[in-house]
C-alpha cells in the first residue's frame, strides 16, 4: 500500500535562516506531488505541484521554492525565512484521475 | 475557473444528533469528482467521502453521507449520530475529471467549516 512521509513534524527557525522540508511517497510510481500551506484556522493554499521529476509548477509567488530530485521525493525550501512563512505545511500525493489526495501528517513551522 | 464555497464557517451539533454541512461549487464541466475531507485537531487531512458526478446515487460511508444535487451544484455532508471524535474542520473539494497533469486537475478546496460536538 502507498504511504507518505513528511518531516520534521515541528520546526522553529529564526528569521533569515534556510528551510528544507522533505516529503517522500512509498509504494507507488510517478505520483503527482503537492505542497500546501495552512495558516491557523484557515483554508489550504496550494504552493507547488509536480507531475514528474524536475517538473515544478508554482501557484503563488513567494519566498519558497520546491524541487523534485527523485520520483517520489518532494522538497520545500527557502534560502531566508520570513516571519510570514510561519504556518502548517502539508505534502500530498495523487494520481491523475478521480481519486482524492493523500496527505502527509504535516510540519508546523514557526519562524521567530 | 471552478470555485468551491462553504458558507458556514462554524457549526455546532449535540452528541448523537445529526448535522449537515453545506457546500456549493461553480463549474461549467459535466464530469468531475467531489470530496469531503476532515481535519481534526491533529491537523492530519483525512478523506471522508468521495462522489463521482456522473453517478446519481449519493455516496455513503458509515455515518457519513452526501446529498449531491448536480443541477444545483450542491454537495452537502450529513453526519448522523454525531460523536465527539467528529469535531474537526471539514473541507469540501472539487476535482475536474479532465486532469492530465496540468493545473486544471488540481483539487480545489473550500475554506472549511469548523464543527464542534457538544457532549
Amino acid at each position: 500500500s502507498q504511504t507518505i512521509h513528511q518531516w520534521p513534524a515541528t520546526l522553529v527557525q529564526p528569521v533569515g535562516s534556510p528551510l528544507s522540508l522533505e516529503c517522500t511517497v512509498e509504494g507507488t510510481s510517478n505520483p503527482n506531488l503537492y505542497w500546501y500551506r495552512q495558516a491557523a484556522g484557515r483554508g489550504l493554499q496550494l504552493l507547488f505541484y509536480s507531475v514528474g521529476i524536475g517538473q515544478i509548477s508554482s501557484e503563488v509567488p513567494q519566498n519558497l521554492s520546491a524541487s523534485r530530485p527523485q520520483d517520489r521525493q518532494f522538497i520545500l525550501s527557502s534560502k531566508k525565512l520570513l516571519l510570514s512563512d510561519s504556518g502548517f505545511y502539508l505534502c500530498a500525493w495523487s494520481f491523475t484521475g478521480g481519486n482524492g489526495y493523500t496527505f502527509g501528517s504535516g510540519t508546523r513551522l514557526t519562524v521567530v | 475557473a471552478q470555485t468551491v464555497t462553504q458558507s458556514q464557517p462554524e457549526m455546532s451539533v449535540q452528541e448523537a444528533e445529526t448535522v449537515t454541512l453545506s457546500c456549493t461549487y461553480d463549474t461549467s464541466e459535466s464530469d468531475y469528482y467531489l470530496f469531503w475531507y476532515k481535519q481534526p485537531p491533529s491537523r492530519q487531512m483525512i478523506l471522508v467521502i468521495r462522489q463521482e458526478a456522473y453517478k446519481q446515487q449519493n455516496a455513503t460511508e458509515n455515518r457519513f453521507s452526501v446529498n449531491f444535487q448536480k443541477a444545483a451544484k450542491s454537495f452537502s455532508l450529513k453526519i448522523s449520530d454525531s460523536q465527539l471524535g467528529d469535531a474537526a474542520m471539514y473541507f469540501c473539494a472539487y476535482r475536474s475529471a479532465m486532469n492530465y497533469g496540468g493545473s486544471q486537475g488540481n483539487l480545489i478546496f473550500g475554506k472549511g467549516t469548523k464543527l464542534s460536538v457538544k457532549p
